[in-house]
């Protein structure tokens, strides 16, 4: 079965701009999380995705937001970005997402912003 | 608030040495807890996990309880090899859709 896949993989922009990062889960997954990685906060959580709807949000700013897709695909897209939202963006995609149950993460989207 | 509180890195330690890196939680209710793996470049990668007390995650060669009157998930393996070196996440789940997870543990293991 084909794992969690996160495009792109690396990207640059400069700030002001807006991004949108994309993520296809396990197929049969249905659950889809994301989180920000770095190296000062370390893994904070941003949202999460049920059928296409959201069920918890992490404390960050509105310019950050996402949907899911019926495929059960997610998309997640910050605009004006800021120097400090460089960061891996890693995706997480489970069967329910209910506490109890594993998360799969992908590669992650390495985001820089000059 | 809700919080991980792993051991500080990084660890480095010999081939075939012990491993243990400490892991508390404070956490409402009644949480999962979970070992996570990154290795360079790499997302995260479940290494193990228990979901009630007294219960033991264990995969290769990797090994963790649940103790609940502790508060604690400590990651422990009897031999590590070079190829373990990696940053280490405890994480857990309490029923908000959502993992929290400590700060890492970078480990080295030097042949």
């Amino acid at each position: 079965k084909a794992g969690v896949t996160q495009t792109p993989r690396y990207l640059i922009k400069t700030r002001g701009q807006q991004v949108t990062l994309s993520c296809s889960p396990i197929s049969g997954h249905r659950s889809v999380s994301w989180y920000q990685q770095t190296p000062g906060q370390g893994l904070q959580f941003l949202f999460e995705y049920f059928s296409e709807t959201q069920r918890n949000k992490g404390n960050f700013p509105g310019r950050f937001s996402g949907r899911q897709f019926s495929n059960s695909r997610s998309e997640m897209n910050v605009s004006t970005l800021e120097l400090g939202d460089s960061a891996l963006y890693l995706c997480a995609s489970s069967t329910t997402g209910g506490s109890s149950y594993e998360q799969y993460f992908g590669p992650g989207t390495r985001l820089t912003v000059t | 608030g809700d919080s991980v509180t792993q051991m500080e890195g990084p660890v480095t330690l010999s081939e075939e040495a012990f491993l243990t890196i400490n892991c508390t939680y404070t956490a409402t209710g009644y949480p999962s807890l979970f070992w996570y793996v990154q290795y360079p470049g790499e997302g995260l990668q479940l290494l193990l996990k228990a979901t009630k007390a007294d219960d033991k995650g264990s995969n290769k060669g990797f090994e963790a309880t649940y103790r609940k009157e502790t508060t604690s998930f400590h990651l422990e393996k009897g031999s590590v090899q070079v190829s373990d070196s990696a940053v280490y996440f405890c994480a857990f789940g309490a029923g908000s859709y959502q993992l929290t997870f400590g700060k890492g543990t970078k480990l080295s293991v030097i042949p």
